[in-house]
């Protein structure tokens, strides 16, 4: 049973566009939604996150988009960069069970110079 | 701080052997997890502990064992390695009392081969 899916499995985006990555929940009860960047031969990183209270947030070049009537949230990364290319991989939890985190598949992202 | 620390990074076991992947963290972290990633599936949670002396399950905890004496450390311990644990293995710790603050951070990850 896979509580958070995640499209697209891989990415191919040429510099300067802006990629999108959409990841859509089942349990209602999440109301914390990480993304979580992971390069080649190391652990994920906390990227960017937000909680259902808003709709979107904004770190620089990384905005997450949050729709939860349709229970679906989305990471955007403007003016992307070779350096951007890595796995994406959105999760959620209930908010102090931040330490039990449901993941997505992940989503390879390749940004072409 | 060295955050999250794990050994070793690479580990190759024979079916039916017993190892213990070591996870230590300097962050003064409250809780602690075990994750492993395969491809296409993303991280699935094994175990987790909000403390030391309390540990709880995760989403795929069998034939994986935890214990949590300090703060510090969270080793995970496969009890007869089986080829289907074959998998790269992430600790995480998070939660901070002094600051509030819930950011999960990982470790580097131990990659484990079971033939």
């Amino acid at each position: 049973q896979q509580q958070v899916k995640q499209s697209p499995q891989s990415l191919i985006v040429q510099k300067g566009g802006i990629p999108i990555i959409n990841c859509a929940y089942e349990n209602t009860a999440f109301d914390y939604f990480p993304w979580y960047q992971q390069f080649p031969g190391k652990g994920p990183a906390l990227l960017i996150a937000i909680r259902p209270d808003v709709s979107e947030k904004k770190e620089g070049r990384f905005t997450i988009s949050f729709n939860k009537s349709a229970k679906q949230f989305s990471l955007h990364i403007m003016d992307s960069q070779p350096g951007d290319s890595a796995t994406y991989f959105c999760a959620a939890s209930m908010e102090w069970g931040a330490q039990k985190l449901v993941f997505g598949q992940g989503t390879r992202l390749t940004i072409n110079p | 701080n060295a955050g999250v620390t794990q050994t070793p990074k690479f580990q190759v076991l024979k079916t039916g052997q017993s190892m213990t992947l070591q996870c230590a963290q300097d962050m003064n972290h409250e809780y602690m997890s075990w994750y492993r990633q395969d491809p296409g599936m993303g991280l699935r949670l094994i175990h987790y502990s909000v403390g030391a002396g309390i540990t709880d399950q995760g989403e795929v905890p069998n034939g994986y064992n935890v214990s949590r004496s300090t703060t510090e450390d969270f080793p995970l311990r496969l009890l007869s390695a089986a080829p289907s644990q074959t998998s790269v293995y992430f600790c995480a710790s998070s939660y901070s009392k002094r600051t509030g603050n819930n950011e999960q951070f990982f470790g580097p990850g131990t990659r484990l081969t079971v033939l």
